[in-house]
């Protein structure tokens, strides 16, 4: 199957910084990336759907100017999380649609980035 | 409501057991069905699709009721390996986003 690679793993920082986490697909072009955020025990929440040389589109409730997307290539996606208060800690996941998945609805997940904000 | 539910368990149950979940959805014009396996802390996996005809891939066997809206996972001779939690994913009928139940733990124990 189609590999996405998120870096990175694990970061602790101190309130009021910035992180920047990267999704690259590694074997194959991904036009649209999805950045997913999930808090214990709860399921994954849609934040953005990244476009590959335009503006993200955000859900509701989720600060565009506070969550930065950037998808420069074809494969690959950042989002930055800035200035990062405690209640930001949680982890995040991309994930990518393979062109010929586009009709069987799979997404491949990153291995998911665990922030922690102190 | 949600747009999709789920019993959040957990599901305690023994080797050999056989177990099932449901899922329930609210969007009527959903197209596409899916269950996708998440182990603790690791990237959610897709397990399998569901069509409407009902599918089956070894001991897991997946159905879809259109007319009430759910969707079920029997899962057969449950193994160590079936612990983990089962987030059930359904697709819209505009654009391609996924929406996800908020998961059912299973815990297959000795």
């Amino acid at each position: 199957g189609a590999v996405v690679s998120q870096h990175p793993s694990w970061v602790i920082c101190k309130s009021g910084t910035s992180v920047k986490i990267e999704c690259r697909s590694l074997d194959f072009q991904a036009t649209t990336m999805f950045w997913y955020r999930q808090f214990p025990k709860q399921s994954l929440m849609l934040m953005a759907t990244s476009n590959e040389g335009s503006k993200a589109t955000y859900e509701q409730g989720v600060e565009k100017d506070k969550f930065l997307i950037n998808h420069a290539s074809l494969t690959l996606s950042t989002l930055t999380v800035t200035s990062a208060h405690p209640e930001d800690s949680s982890f995040y996941i991309c994930s990518a649609r393979a062109a010929g998945h586009r009709d069987t609805g799979e997404l491949f997940f990153g291995e998911g980035s665990r922030l922690t904000v102190l | 409501r949600k747009e999709v539910e789920q019993d959040p368990g957990p599901f305690n149950v023994p080797e050999g057991a056989t177990v099932a979940f449901n899922c329930t959805y609210s969007n009527s014009a959903s197209q596409s069905f899916f269950w996708y396996r998440q182990d603790c802390r690791k990237e959610p996996k897709l397990l399998m699709s569901v069509y409407s005809s009902g599918n089956e891939d070894g001991r897991f066997t997946a159905q879809l009721n259109r007319a009430s809206q759910y969707i079920s996972l029997l899962i057969r001779d449950s193994k160590l390996s079936d612990s983990a939690t089962y987030l059930c994913v359904v697709k819209g009928d505009a654009g391609n986003m996924l929406t996800f139940g908020g998961g059912t733990r299973l815990m297959v124990k000795p």
